[in-house]
């Protein structure tokens, strides 16, 4: 266990509100990362965060913002959903020591439903 | 840049039989490369990495993968499957310019039948 915990596990929304899915983890690691995962695409990354206040942008950032204060939480907001963002949204982190050569740890996913 | 392509969106198989879930990479530099499982209504769980060193690799529940670099692949294998390996697997890379990013592939869903 990872100790990573995402909230909500399910959540349905309607089109033009905003969202916060918010990912929280108990061992103190740096990465943290946002994908979502949808058929025929796999994973995609959506943000990533280095460190409190450190983020950057993944392969699809449009429509999402994220927000690292503590290093335990990395939030991930849909400023104005819409119907493409249905989605599975995966946190992970990474025990990233020396480099990119260690494993990520996910959470248990967050199923949004943009109706 | 980094990719991952896997060629089998669904791969049908007996129990006990031999299966392998093919992995092509792409990048311009030396990589890390991982292979997760996804149960239904779970995260990934990892199965096994390449990171340097022997070129086959072994991991979890009797899979292995084997590093060819010539051929760009991570093919993943096991001799002889059980229903509970029913799930979906995805085929990931970390290229040592890639920052500290995972890129995944689309996935393939094996399906074990009896």
């Amino acid at each position: 266990d990872a100790g990573i915990t995402q909230s909500p596990r399910h959540k349905v929304t309607e089109t033009g509100t905003p969202v916060t899915l918010r990912c929280h983890q108990t061992e103190n690691h740096r990465y943290m990362y946002w994908y979502r995962q949808d058929p025929g695409h796999g994973l995609r990354l959506i943000h990533y965060s280095y460190g409190v206040k450190d983020t950057d942008k993944g392969e699809v950032s449009d429509g999402y913002s994220v927000s690292r204060s503590k290093t335990e939480d990395f939030l991930l907001t849909l400023e104005s959903a819409t119907s493409s963002q249905t989605s599975v949204y995966f946190c992970a982190i990474r025990r990233i020591t020396q480099g990119p050569n260690t494993e990520a740890f996910f959470g248990q996913g967050t199923r949004l439903t943009v109706v | 840049a980094q990719s991952v392509t896997q060629l089998d969106s669904q791969v049908p198989v007996f129990e006990e039989a031999p299966v392998e879930l093919r992995c092509n990479y792409s990048s311009s530099v030396s990589v890390y490369l991982f292979w997760y499982v996804q149960y239904p209504n779970q995260g990934l769980q990892l199965l096994l990495k390449y990171l340097s060193g022997s070129t086959l690799v072994k991991g979890i529940n009797g899979f292995e993968a084997e590093f060819n670099k010539s051929q760009t692949s991570f093919h993943l294998r096991k001799p002889s499957v059980h229903i509970s390996d029913t799930a979906e697997y995805f085929c990931a890379v970390n290229g040592a310019g890639g920052g500290n990013k995972l890129t995944f592939g689309t996935g393939t869903q094996l399906k074990v039948e009896l």
